[in-house]
């Protein structure tokens, strides 16, 4: 089991700049969701796929970001001109199918936009 | 507007002493509750979960109490142990698919 991986791990870049992560779900998840979590918060949703079906997405997903999951396997999480309020932890998670499969979450990547 | 709340940013116990986290919800449509354990530098781990047919479900030294009546769940650590020592995160969803909503977190410190 090698379990959900995210990379990069960290990532700075400057304010207006894109930036582009991505997760590999655990194999036979169909199930990926991205979180945000910020200092002193818990994780929040951002969006959610089946398969390559993007299902749900927050309110906090403003046009800037864009996530996408060809084929149904990793996933990418892109920022377009990044703020300085993007700055934060991004978390891929995956799950099963059957109801009430808890989410496995990966390391992160840290975003750090100056 | 929180829909899952942990109102004790932290806790601290010693070690072989009983650890109780709480956390209090407010959506009626909750039906699946999760507890998981967070180290620096790591993504949050699965610790152990119930669902709304069930008022006790238990893991080894680790127990959830769900009150749907009081919509509060509550984990259980005994004995703790310094190894125990973590943000531990509540989360809740309104079915199948839909979301997991996480509370704040609340830091345990087990000491020795």
């Amino acid at each position: 089991d090698t379990g959900v991986s995210q990379d990069p791990r960290h990532k700075i870049t400057k304010r207006g700049q894109n930036v582009t992560f991505r997760c590999d779900p655990i194999s036979e998840h169909n199930r990926l969701y991205w979180y945000r979590q910020t200092l002193g918060q818990g994780p929040e949703f951002l969006t959610y796929f089946q398969n390559e079906a993007q299902l749900e997405k927050s309110r906090l997903l403003s046009d800037r970001f864009s996530a996408e999951r060809p084929k149904g396997s990793f996933s990418t999480l892109e920022i377009q001109r990044t703020e300085q309020g993007d700055s934060a932890m991004y978390l891929c998670a995956s799950s099963l199918d059957p109801e009430n499969s808890p989410l496995h979450f990966g390391n992160g990547t840290r975003l750090t936009v100056t | 507007d929180q829909q899952v709340k942990q109102n004790s940013p932290s806790l601290s116990v010693q070690e072989g002493r009983i650890s109780i986290l709480n956390c209090d919800y407010t959506n009626s449509m909750f039906d699946y509750f999760l507890w998981y354990k967070k180290y620096p530098a790591e993504g949050p781990t699965f610790l152990i979960s119930i669902s709304s047919i069930k008022d006790k479900n238990e893991d080894g030294r680790f127990t959830v109490f769900l009150n749907k009546s009081a919509k509060h769940l509550s984990l259980h650590i005994v004995p703790s142990q310094p190894g125990d020592s973590a943000v531990y995160f509540c989360a809740a969803s309104a079915g199948a698919g839909t979301a997991l909503i996480f509370g704040k977190g609340t830091t345990l410190s087990v000491s020795s």
